[in-house]
């Protein structure tokens, strides 16, 4: 596979159990962030989104939460899976720049 | 189905050498942009177009030039200028330069 992230955070849970795994990002003045899943080897995946006129939002298993007095970023994987095994990594813009990228955490899972 | 394209997947290039990355869409999106990622590092952008016949340097063009003749279409050439091309390299494009990006699945180039 591709070396990607060799170097990354890595988040180990049992299968079943929640991730939750952290973003802190540098822009105050951002107001969109996206949560994207990389396999190796692959492209990254959008997962979620969510603007900074929001706080927290659900999708299909998976949960961000965002808390802009910090600039922190989170995204909960509720269940995980086998196939949620992958580098995560989450990506800011303020509006109309372009977006700026965390290095990712790799998430695995365990059997 | 509607997606964007990349290719190689797979390019070996010996130094001094130029090569070329394929980036086709098919999304009807108006912007396009080109990344490259490295080990440990997030996605930086090399270069990006907002429309046909017109593109921007993002943070790291140096060594690299790109074209946008057409709406679907996002070439970029990593030229013998580049000192470190080995990487991975990552198309993407997203509507009207607002929301989501959509990537493509890479180029892996490496310099022999």
């Amino acid at each position: 596979g591709e070396s990607v992230g060799l170097h990354l955070p890595t988040l180990s849970v049992q299968e079943g159990d929640n991730s939750i795994i952290n973003c802190a990002y540098s822009n105050s003045a951002s107001d969109y962030f996206i949560w994207y899943k990389q396999e190796s080897g692959k492209g990254p995946q959008f997962i979620i989104d969510i603007r900074s006129n929001m706080d927290k939002r659900q999708g299909q298993r998976v949960t961000v939460l965002l808390n802009k007095t910090v600039k922190h970023l989170s995204l909960q994987i509720a269940a995980t899976q086998p196939g949620d095994s992958a580098v995560y990594f989450c990506a800011e813009t303020p509006a109309g720049q372009n977006f700026v990228f965390g290095p990712g955490t790799r998430l695995s899972v365990l059997p | 189905d509607g997606g964007i394209t990349q290719s190689p997947k797979y390019l070996f290039r010996k130094e001094g050498q130029n090569v070329t990355l394929s980036c086709e869409q098919n999304l009807n999106h108006d912007a396009m942009y080109w990344y490259r990622q490295d080990p440990g590092q997030g996605l930086r952008l090399i270069y990006y177009s907002q429309i046909v016949n017109d593109f921007q340097k993002g943070d790291i063009a140096e060594g690299y030039s790109v074209s946008r003749e057409k709406k679907e279409s996002f070439p970029l050439t990593v030229t013998s200028a580049q000192k470190n091309p080995t990487a991975f390299y990552l198309c993407a494009s997203s509507m009207q330069g607002i929301g989501e990006l959509f990537f493509g699945e890479g180029s892996r180039l490496t310099v022999l």
